[in-house]
């Protein structure tokens, strides 16, 4: 079975904290995800990446940034903390794009900032 | 980016086949419709995948219409286990810059 990690279940951080959320993938998918999820709002994609050193925009990037110097690893950056980036952050991984294949996820790690 | 339609919530009664219904009329010809759930404090987990012809899986089936503007996820007995917020979704054809959107899904809620 494909096993997507994230590295924290719980996160505090303060406000204007650079903060860091790791993801690894040990199933050599090419593609790798990061969304967040609120209460009302359903998952929103914020970026993803289908190869190492590529990324691409999702539909709410603005206040982050994403890394993915190996294959397997793939990190969501958040340079200044802000409290409405309080939510339940989701990392996802595919095999590739050409056949459909399914999303495999993380449990996700709950961030707060205060 | 495609977008789909659901229920906000269903009920059912455990052992009782279960129709979770999806409207995607802008459905573009190279998007897969996916299923997946969501129990709580858990990731989504994939239920099931289909372009076309209807799907089976040991979990679900997925009933695609001819026109592919709608689909339906079939849950063949409900178990108390399968209450869970159900998403249809669509995209992951074969560009890249078709992404996944998660609309809001649907609740089940299974009554023993």
């Amino acid at each position: 079975d494909v096993k997507v990690t994230q590295s924290s279940r719980y996160l505090v951080k303060r406000t204007g904290e650079k903060v860091f959320l790791e993801c690894v993938q040990d199933m050599d998918h090419e593609n790798m995800f990061w969304y967040r999820q609120d209460p009302g709002l359903g998952l929103r994609l914020i970026y993803f990446s289908y190869d190492v050193k590529m990324k691409e925009k999702g539909d709410i990037p603005e206040g982050y940034s994403v890394s993915r110097e190996k294959k397997e690893r793939f990190s969501l950056i958040l340079e200044s903390a802000s409290t409405n980036q309080t939510s339940m952050y989701l990392c996802a991984s595919s095999l590739d794009f050409a056949d459909g294949s399914p999303l495999h996820f993380g449990n996700g790690t709950r961030l707060t900032v205060t | 980016d495609a977008k789909t339609t659901q229920p906000n919530s269903m009920e059912s009664n455990e052992e009782e086949p279960v129709h979770l219904p999806c409207n995607h009329s802008t459905i573009s010809g190279t998007d897969y419709i996916h299923w997946y759930r969501q129990l709580p404090s858990q990731g989504p987990e994939y239920v099931i995948h289909g372009l076309t012809s209807n799907v089976n899986n040991r979990m679900a089936s997925l009933a695609i219409a001819e026109d592919r503007k709608s689909s339906t996820l079939i849950l063949h007995r409900a178990t108390l286990r399968d209450a869970a917020v159900y998403y249809c979704i669509l995209g992951l054809g074969n560009n890249a810059g078709n992404m996944l959107t998660f609309g809001g899904g649907t609740r089940l809620m299974v009554k023993p």
